[in-house]
C-alpha cells in the first residue's frame, strides 16, 4: 500500500456521461498530480494542485476538471465522455510542489472504461 | 520540449540474465531523473533516481547512472528475476517544471 487512495477502482460507463474520479494523497502530502495512462499515448500529465490551488496544467481536456479539497483529497471530474477517454487514470502525491528529491507516490489508478 | 525516449520492448529474458534498458532525454537545464516500475494491476513505484551528472542511482539490484554527455540513464541489473517482471519506465524533472514526463514504458518477462 503505497498510501495513495484511488476510488473507485474501476468504472464503466457510457459515451456522453460524466464521472468523478476521487484521490487522496499520502498522509502529509500536499501535491496532487494526475495523469492519463492509455496504450497509445502512454503517461501524459493532466494537471497538478498544492495545498488547494492548482499549480500546473498539461494535457488536460476542456471536458475534463479538477480541484483540491481543504482536507487535500482531490477529484477528477470528466464529462461529455468518448470513447477515447477509456485509460488508467492515476493519481500521485509529493510532499512539495517541486518533487526533485523524492519524485511521486502513486496510487494503484482507476480503470475507466466508456463503452 | 522535454522528452524521454525509451528502449522499445517487450524485453523478454531468462532468470539470471543481464538486463539493459536504455532511455536518453532531451531536456532545457538539467534535469532529475528517475525509473519507475509498474507491477501487473498496480501503480507506479519509484525504483531510483539521480539529480546531477554522474550521479548513479540504485536500489533492488539495479542501477542508472546519469550521463550528462550522452543524455542517458540506462536502467542495468546484472542477475534478473521472474520476481522483476514489470514495466519500467524512465522519467525527467526539468529543473523549472513542477511534474514528470515519462518514457512511454518498456514491458519485461523474466521466464524461470
Amino acid at each position: 500500500d503505497s498510501g495513495v487512495t484511488q476510488t473507485p477502482k474501476h468504472l464503466i460507463t457510457a459515451t456522453g456521461q460524466r464521472v468523478t474520479l476521487r484521490c487522496s494523497p499520502r498522509s502529509g502530502d500536499l501535491s496532487v498530480y494526475w495523469y492519463q495512462q492509455s496504450l497509445d499515448q502512454g503517461l501524459q500529465f493532466l494537471i497538478q494542485y498544492y495545498n488547494g490551488e492548482e499549480r500546473a496544467k498539461g494535457n488536460i481536456l476542456e471536458r475534463f476538471s479538477a480541484q483540491q479539497f481543504p482536507d487535500l483529497h482531490s477529484e477528477l471530474n470528466l464529462s461529455s465522455l468518448e470513447l477515447g477517454d477509456s485509460a488508467l487514470y492515476f493519481c500521485a502525491s509529493s510532499v512539495a510542489p517541486d518533487s526533485t528529491n523524492y519524485g511521486y507516490t502513486f496510487g494503484s489508478g482507476t480503470r475507466l472504461t466508456v463503452v | 520540449g522535454d522528452s524521454v525516449t525509451q528502449m522499445e520492448g517487450p524485453v523478454t529474458l531468462s532468470e539470471e540474465a543481464c538486463l539493459t534498458i536504455n532511455c536518453t532525454y532531451t531536456a532545457t537545464g538539467y534535469p532529475s531523473l528517475f525509473w519507475y516500475v509498474q507491477y501487473p494491476g498496480e501503480g507506479l513505484q519509484l525504483l531510483l533516481k539521480a539529480t546531477k551528472a554522474d550521479d548513479k542511482g540504485s536500489n533492488k539490484g539495479f542501477e542508472a547512472t546519469y550521463r550528462k554527455e550522452t543524455t542517458s540513464f540506462h536502467l542495468e541489473k546484472g542477475s534478473v528475476q521472474v520476481s522483476d517482471s514489470a514495466v519500467y519506465f524512465c522519467a525527467l524533472k526539468p529543473g523549472s517544471a513542477r511534474q514528470l514526463t515519462f518514457g512511454s514504458g518498456t514491458q519485461l518477462t523474466v521466464l524461470p
